[in-house]
């Protein structure tokens, strides 16, 4: 069965600090993957997206992705961490051609100002 | 363009009840997904309707059943209501192209609280 592993499940850094979540997911075929995060009180929204093509993507908010097909990781990173980046973190994939995502469990993320 | 929309989004039921929640996908996209969100199972796939056809479906018992109208608006059904149902029942919308399925983007959800 298809399943996404997220590293951390609670990850507290200070302001200006530099972030790296891990995630991997299992699965032998063609995946699209995504990293979404949930503000609080605020709805699932998309970081960014890895479809094909430069591995390493760029999302919103100065956040970036590198997806590494060898180890079947998708590892999110921005390089300085804002208080306003509190949220919840997700990331997700999408095999083949179906509208199924399969999430990983999330990953609490507190930027102490 | 206006985001996905669901509706209600707080709902209070009892066990044995049954429960109808609804979804507006953003225009155009003829793609509805479900999702149940849980503090101990995190968010898990229900269902995906395409054109008025279901196309996926989770691992979720027959009491979770939905549909998909012509114009692209879903409905969520769960009868019979136990307590572990209470969730964010969330609905996310996508289009579809020729390589596949793009992202989805997601509503605000609906809390339903099973009693």
């Amino acid at each position: 069965a298809q399943s996404v592993s997220q590293h951390n499940h609670h990850v507290i850094l200070s302001e200006a600090a530099s972030l790296e979540l891990g995630c991997n997911y299992s699965y032998g075929g063609t995946v699209n993957l995504f990293w979404y995060v949930q503000y609080p009180g605020q709805h699932l929204q998309l970081l960014l997206k890895y479809f094909s093509g430069d591995p390493l993507v760029k999302g919103i908010k100065g956040f970036e992705a590198e997806f590494i097909k060898s180890k079947f990781s998708f590892n999110l990173r921005k390089p300085s961490v804002q208080w306003s980046d509190t949220a919840e973190y997700f990331c997700a994939v999408c095999s083949g051609n179906t509208g199924k995502l399969i999430f990983g469990q999330g990953t609490t993320l507190q930027v102490k100002p | 363009k206006a985001g996905v929309t669901q509706t209600p989004r707080y709902l209070i039921k009892t066990r044995g009840q049954q429960v109808t929640l609804s979804c507006s996908p953003i225009s155009g996209h003829r793609s509805v997904s479900w999702y149940q969100q849980t503090p101990g199972q995190g968010l898990q796939f229900l269902f995906e309707y395409f054109s008025e056809t279901q196309r996926n479906k989770g691992n979720f018992p027959g009491r979770f059943s939905g549909r998909q109208f012509s114009n692209s608006r879903s409905e969520m059904n769960v009868s019979t209501l136990e307590l572990g149902d209470s969730a964010l029942y969330l609905c996310a919308s996508s289009s579809r192209g020729g390589a596949g399925y793009n992202e989805q983007f997601f509503g605000p959800g609906t809390r339903l609280t099973v009693l």
